[in-house]
């Protein structure tokens, strides 16, 4: 079974610090995502990544970073959070599979600045 | 671009009623089409896909037809379970987007009531 993990499930964090997701993947896809979750608005995309030290701009990708030194691991980074980045992180990995991509989801982030 | 729209939730059933959520793209080439589904407190899971028009993708009595002429990928149960109770997501995904990114409707949360 494909396993995307991401570091923890609730955050809380002050508006102007930093702070770090960190999402791991164990089956060696090349593709990993950034999203965040939000009432009405579905998912939206941060960022993507399509090899080792490669990224993509998504749809929202205004206030954060990502980084990827390794295959297995995609970090996404709020330089300086704000209340408006309170929200449900989803990270994914995808893989080639009958006729399509297929993303596979780790838990999510929930992340609260106050 | 390219854009995903799902009927509003919330949807209240009861017991082995039956299940229709609609879904409608807008695509400028020859997307897949994904049904994905999140439980309380979960990631998302892949429910079912199509890959091209009139497939049916289907799985765990979900069903769902790639309808190019109507842009349509309604969702569809016989007879729903309390254990369906979840937030669904219609999505699709261009071919041309390196690694399968994809692009959400704003989920429709079905509640199932004994």
């Amino acid at each position: 079974d494909v396993k995307v993990t991401q570091s923890s499930r609730y955050l809380v964090k002050r508006t102007g610090e930093k702070v770090f997701l960190e999402c791991v993947q164990d089956m060696d896809h090349e593709n990993m995502f950034w999203y965040r979750q939000d009432p009405g608005l579905g998912l939206r995309l941060i960022y993507f990544s399509y090899d080792v030290k490669m990224k993509e701009k998504g749809d929202i990708p205004e206030g954060y970073s990502v980084s990827r030194e390794k295959k297995e691991r995609f970090s996404l980074i709020l330089e300086s959070a704000s209340t408006n980045q309170t929200s449900m992180y989803l990270c994914a990995s995808s893989l080639w599979a009958g006729g399509s991509y297929e993303q596979y989801f780790g838990p999510g982030t929930r992340l609260t600045v106050t | 671009g390219d854009s995903v729209t799902q009927m509003e939730g919330p949807v209240t059933l009861s017991e082995e009623a039956f299940l229709t959520i609609n879904c409608t793209y807008t695509a400028t080439g020859y997307p897949s089409l994904f049904w994905y589904v999140q439980y309380p407190g979960e990631g998302l899971q892949l429910l079912l896909k199509a890959t091209k028009a009139d497939d049916k993708g289907s799985n765990k009595g979900f069903e769902a037809t790639y309808r190019k002429e109507t842009t349509s990928f309604h969702l569809e149960k016989g007879s729903v379970q309390v254990s369906d109770s979840a937030v669904y997501f219609c999505a699709l995904s261009d071919f041309r987007n390196q690694g399968g990114k994809l692009i959400f409707g704003q989920g429709t949360e079905l509640s199932v009531k004994p």
